[in-house]
């Protein structure tokens, strides 16, 4: 299993660009999450989807946007980068809620807005 | 709302010293879960252990250990005889309803 994937790895934007982070998991997941590390600080949880077609937002949704059409799936849309979204986003994907809660992080994207 | 509290932003020890991080965390769920992950230099992010908040039995695992107090609502990790390979930031999490990360804690192990 390769766990959850996630790319590019690295990606350098201009204000105003747009971009899609792409994250995939093979382990049947039913939970996938997004977070934003930003430099020396803790994860912050963006979105959040708990099945296909089903998302929503966490703490830090403005500027971005999700979509889960497939279980493996879950991609993660900025539309008018800002220098703001530069940081390294994480993917990770659980079995469930609980005590199974575990999380399952990719080895993350680092986007550099100018 | 600061829902996790790492105080603690960073810690250097010399190698073989035990070292203590401290996790406060706040909600007003009865039910939560409460975790912490490990961050190498590499960047990665590790699984160390889960507990629900039923279970106020401390763990120890090898060299690390756990104390999980509800009357304080701290959730403490312990690494005893500290390795130059402990170095990494480490996160206490919550999770009552989303998922909340507190700021982590930097630890330095020196030899």
């Amino acid at each position: 299993n390769a766990g959850v994937t996630q790319t590019p790895k690295f990606r350098i934007l201009k204000i105003g660009q747009s971009m899609t982070l792409q994250c995939t998991q093979d382990m049947n997941h039913n939970y996938m999450y997004w977070y934003r590390q930003d430099p020396g600080m803790g994860l912050k949880l963006i979105y959040y989807s708990v099945g296909a077609g089903i998302t929503d937002k966490g703490e830090v949704p403005n500027g971005y946007n999700v979509s889960r059409s497939t279980t493996e799936d879950f991609p993660l849309r900025l539309e008018l980068a800002a220098p703001s979204q530069t940081s390294v986003y994480f993917c990770a994907s659980s079995s469930s809620r609980g005590n199974y809660n575990e999380q399952f992080f990719g080895p993350g994207t680092r986007l550099t807005v100018l | 709302a600061q829902k996790v509290t790492q105080a603690q932003t960073e810690i250097s020890v010399v190698e073989k010293e035990d070292v203590t991080l401290d996790c406060v965390y706040e909600t007003r769920d009865t039910t939560y879960y409460l975790f912490w992950y490990k961050q190498p230099p590499s960047g990665e992010l590790v699984f160390l252990i889960r507990r629900n908040s039923f279970d106020e039995q401390n763990e120890i695992s090898g060299r690390y250990s756990w104390n999980f107090q509800k009357s304080t609502s701290s959730f403490n990790f312990t690494i005893t005889a500290s390795q130059v390979v402990d170095s990494a930031v480490y996160f206490c999490a919550l999770d009552f309803n989303k998922f909340y990360f507190g700021s982590g804690t930097k630890l330095n192990v020196k030899p």
